[in-house]
């Protein structure tokens, strides 16, 4: 089973300030990597799919650079606003290749915006 | 804007209860899937679907049963619900051609069972 491990677990940060965290995956067979934001009380969303070595990905603040040589990926959010709160997860087909649309899912890292 | 929907979104019930927690989505989606995530733990894949009259157990281990009689409708069942059912239950559906397994999710329903 694909170990798909993100840190940290949880991150409080003041209004405006910058903040990026981890998902860190086996660079073996890599196929993609998707990163979801999950609000409270509502449905994760899909937020990048990153396939390439080298990708950069960006939505408004956010943004996301992968590495799948040493399997890694960053996240970055420029200028925390509290609407950014939410956990953010990364996920990975297991095993490389479609595997039947299926994803192994990190644990999340839950990020709170202070006003 | 994905639509796929689940109800209950809350419920609390006593040991020994069959329940249903109903997933729809209106995409035409083939593949569906049910996760389950404790708190602070990852979503871990319980049962998933390839389309009509498949169903097939997921990396972790569940109780709990699924069918898929319809293509838009993806029902899981526990016969005789459990505190150690307690738990969030997350279901998504995904297309082949989509982005590289992308999955798009429902609200989730939080099961309490005491």
């Amino acid at each position: 089973i694909l170990n798909v491990e993100q840190s940290p677990q949880s991150l409080h940060v003041q209004e405006g300030d910058s903040t990026n965290f981890t998902c860190s995956f086996p660079s073996s067979n890599f196929y993609a990597l998707h990163w979801y934001r999950w609000e409270t009380a509502k449905s994760p969303e899909a937020l990048f799919v990153m396939t390439l070595n080298g990708d950069e990905k960006k939505k408004g603040r956010i943004s996301a650079t992968l590495n799948t040589k040493e399997g890694y990926s960053y996240l970055y959010i420029k200028g925390s606003q509290p609407e950014d709160s939410a956990t953010y997860l990364c996920a990975s087909p297991p095993s490389g290749g479609t595997s039947y649309g299926k994803l192994t899912f990190g644990q999340g890292t839950i990020l709170t915006v202070h006003p | 804007e994905a639509d796929i929907y689940q109800t209950p979104r809350y419920l609390v019930i006593g040991t020994g209860k069959k329940i249903t927690l109903e997933c729809s989505q209106t995409m035409g989606h083939d593949k569906m899937y049910w996760y389950q995530q404790d708190p602070g733990m990852e979503l871990h894949l319980i049962h998933y679907s390839y389309g009509v009259n498949s169903t097939e157990k997921g990396d972790l281990s569940s109780e709990s049963t699924v069918s898929r009689i319809r293509t838009e409708h993806f029902p899981l069942t526990l016969e005789s619900a459990r505190p150690s059912h307690t738990s969030q239950y997350l279901c998504a559906s995904s297309e082949p051609g989509l982005a590289r397994n992308e999955q798009f999710f429902g609200p989730g329903t939080r099961l309490t069972v005491l």
